[in-house]
């Protein structure tokens, strides 16, 4: 099955520098990388998603690159702020209609003043 | 439009007890996933509904875990008897039926202690 790895396990950037997680995966046949915030107390919340046949999506601060040759993704948050701080989740998921979402480990960012 | 509607939010019981989660999808969203997070991880399916009937439970502790999608709306997990290391919370998700059916939506989960 598909094993989803997520580095780092935890990040602290001062407001207004740039975070970057990153995520590999090892089944070449997934198609669809999304990428989920989790706050304290909440379910995971969409905050971006790519497709295989995208490189790279923006959206506002932030942006997700997928590199299927290295089967790797990564996500970017610009200009960060301290709303920013939770827990992040890459995941990817496989072809076919009963492919499941697999997970990451998860990224804790902390945004600091 | 309303979210994923779960309850309740906590639940304390003993070893050996039962215990049940209920799930209201978003309206219009055919597929419901129940969802393990044990803590400092990500979540691990336990089971996906297409509608009322199931399209994956391969996770789902079947000797103890069952659920149900009446009517293919709401939906209930139970866990019979619990044991320790079902501490965790339960996080349900739905997603539309419709080609790309990739986004899925949770609910705020409901965290489960098994003492």
């Amino acid at each position: 099955g598909e094993n989803v790895e997520q580095h780092p396990s935890t990040l602290s950037v001062q407001e207004g520098d740039s975070a970057v997680i990153k995520c590999t995966y090892s089944d070449s046949a997934s198609n669809y990388f999304p990428w989920y915030k989790q706050e304290l107390g909440k379910g995971p919340q969409l905050i971006i998603d790519i497709r295989s046949n995208v490189g790279e999506k923006k959206d506002q601060r932030i942006a997700v690159t997928l590199n299927k040759t290295a089967k790797h993704f990564s996500l970017h948050i610009t200009e960060t702020q301290p709303e920013d701080s939770a827990v992040y989740f890459c995941a990817a998921r496989g072809t076919g209609t009963a492919s499941k979402l697999t997970f990451g480990t998860g990224t804790r960012l902390q945004v600091t003043l | 439009e309303a979210g994923v509607a779960q309850s309740p939010r906590y639940k304390i019981i003993e070893k050996r007890q039962s215990v049940a989660f209920w799930c209201n999808p978003i309206s219009g969203h055919a597929t419901l996933y129940w969802y393990q997070q044990i803590l400092g991880q990500g979540p691990k399916l336990l089971i996906q509904f297409q509608n009322n009937g199931v399209v994956d439970d391969s996770q789902l502790p079947k000797d103890r875990f069952s659920a149900e999608r009446l009517k293919g709306v709401d939906s209930t997990l139970k866990i019979q008897p619990a044991k320790l290391e079902d501490s965790a919370v339960y996080l349900c998700a739905s997603s539309r039926p419709a080609h790309p059916a990739y986004e899925q939506y949770f609910g705020p989960g409901t965290r489960l202690t098994v003492t």
